[in-house]
């Protein structure tokens, strides 16, 4: 199985920060790398797919780039309601697998 | 637009079988592009996928669950189901079901059911 690393495993920052939380692929995962945001008791929400396009409805300030094994979600100016765990996963091999997840928290 | 829905018992005993149902709405699950797909998500495991299935039947299962795992489809019904045998505390956990969604250089999970917490415990 492909394993995912993410960084920070939490943060906190500011109204107006911009935040980045970095992905590690344990192998080449070319762009098959999405990024979803998930709040307390409730499902994931897909925010970026294919390493960097972004989902219909998900504001623009979220961006994300990135490709082989190094990948990045920026906020690029943080807001009360993006208080929450993000994950990235891999598409690219048989079993899709998830980050740890970054737990984001306002200042 | 599409939404989906767990059901299922929320409680269920060691060595028996784990059974949930996904109904799809708002949509069908007889779609060329997309695949429908089982996730939990536990403190100890974090997020793990399970497995999906095509509208024909066809499956793809995790490796460390295969053995154990059976997904299934009826499209006269619009929905995909879940069995899992054998379960132990350890397959504790929120199950989600979710529509995988295909384009030649990407698939992704959207949208998410709410979620369904089952626990097993006798």
């Amino acid at each position: 199985d492909i394993q995912m690393t993410q960084s920070p495993s939490s943060l906190s920052a500011s109204v107006g920060d911009r935040v980045t939380i970095t992905c590690r692929a344990s192998q080449s995962i070319i762009s098959f790398l999405n990024w979803y945001q998930q709040k307390p008791g409730k499902a994931p929400k897909v925010l970026i797919f294919a390493a960097s396009s972004l989902q219909s409805g998900v504001p623009a300030r979220f961006s994300g780039s990135g490709s082989g094994t190094d990948f990045t979600l920026t906020i690029s100016s943080l807001q009360p309601e993006d208080s929450a765990t993000y994950y990235c996963q891999q598409s690219y091999s048989t079993p899709p697998t998830f980050g740890q997840g970054t737990k984001v928290e306002i200042k | 637009q599409v939404q989906l829905q767990e059901s299922g018992p929320g409680l269920v005993k060691p060595s028996e079988t784990l059974s949930l149902t996904c109904r799809v709405s708002g949509g069908s699950v007889k779609t060329v592009t997309n695949y429908w797909s089982w996730i939990r998500q536990s403190p100890g495991k974090g997020l793990q996928w399970i497995g999906y299935i095509y509208y024909s039947g066809s499956t793809n299962y995790n490796p460390s669950l295969k053995s154990r795992v059976t997904i299934s489809v009826d499209t006269s019904k619009n929905h995909f189901s879940l069995k899992l045998s054998s379960v132990t505390a350890a397959d504790t956990a929120v199950y989600y079901c979710a529509r995988v969604n295909t384009t030649m250089a990407a698939n992704w999970f959207d949208p998410w059911g709410q979620g369904t917490l089952v626990t097993v415990s006798s």
